[in-house]
């Protein structure tokens, strides 16, 4: 069965801390793995990466990659209060159109 | 651009009712999806168009339906409403057929049956 693993499933931090939120997978056919976030509402596209070993940078958030390995890590560097959200991670099977999402892992950065 | 907008965000249902949730995007994407979420789990599929008049069954088809007669209009039909189908709804398009696979939600339509 194709399966998409998250961890930690939550994390509290303090404004300023790093943080690491790792996604493990096992899924058959793989095209790419894609970041959400989601705050109260839709999830809203962070990254895809396709390619093992090259970071996809936006500001403070990082990914990577390792198609050898089966994961992939976002980072979040000098976290805001404004990161708190649930980090979905999910991936992209070739032949067919469904994402396979993990649970989420709920982030809450204080003050 | 407005993305994609879905509507109602909130409907109670009684056991046995129908509902139509609307959803609708303007960016011109061919692919559409529709996703229920419930609590502490990840987004499943339940069905998905690749363009006007196609649509196909997700992971989890039964009790719903769908239909895409314009590009722009994707709804979701539940005919005889169930507990087990209370949940948040999230409607999704990509441009896919470009080559680009990341999807774009909706704000979801939270729906619950009593």
């Amino acid at each position: 069965e194709d399966k998409v693993v998250q961890s930690p499933l939550s994390l509290v931090v303090h404004e300023g801390d790093t943080v690491t939120l790792n996604c493990s997978y096992e899924v058959t056919n793989f095209r790419s793995l894609l970041w959400y976030k989601q705050e109260k509402k839709a999830p809203t596209f962070l990254f895809m990466l396709t390619s093992s070993g090259i970071e996809k940078k936006s500001g403070r958030l990082s990914s990577i990659l390792d198609k050898k390995e089966l994961f992939s890590i976002l980072n979040i560097t000098a976290t805001q209060t404004g990161d708190s959200a649930v980090y979905l991670c999910a991936v992209s099977q070739g032949g067919s159109e469904k994402l396979v999402f993990g649970k989420g892992m709920k982030l809450t950065v204080n003050p | 651009n407005a993305g994609v907008t879905q509507t109602p965000k909130f409907r109670i249902l009684k056991i046995g009712q129908s509902m139509t949730l609307q959803c609708a995007q303007d960016m011109n994407h061919n692919y559409m999806y529709w996703y229920r979420q419930d609590p502490g789990m990840g987004l499943k599929l339940i069905y998905y168009s690749v363009g006007a008049g196609i649509t196909d069954k997700g992971e989890v088809p039964n009790g719903y339906n769908v239909s895409r007669s314009t590009t722009e209009d994707f709804p979701l039909r539940l005919e005889l409403a169930a507990p087990s189908q209370t949940s948040v709804y999230f409607c999704a398009s990509s441009p896919r057929d470009r080559g680009m696979y990341e999807q774009y939600f909706g704000p979801g339509t939270r729906l619950t049956v009593t």
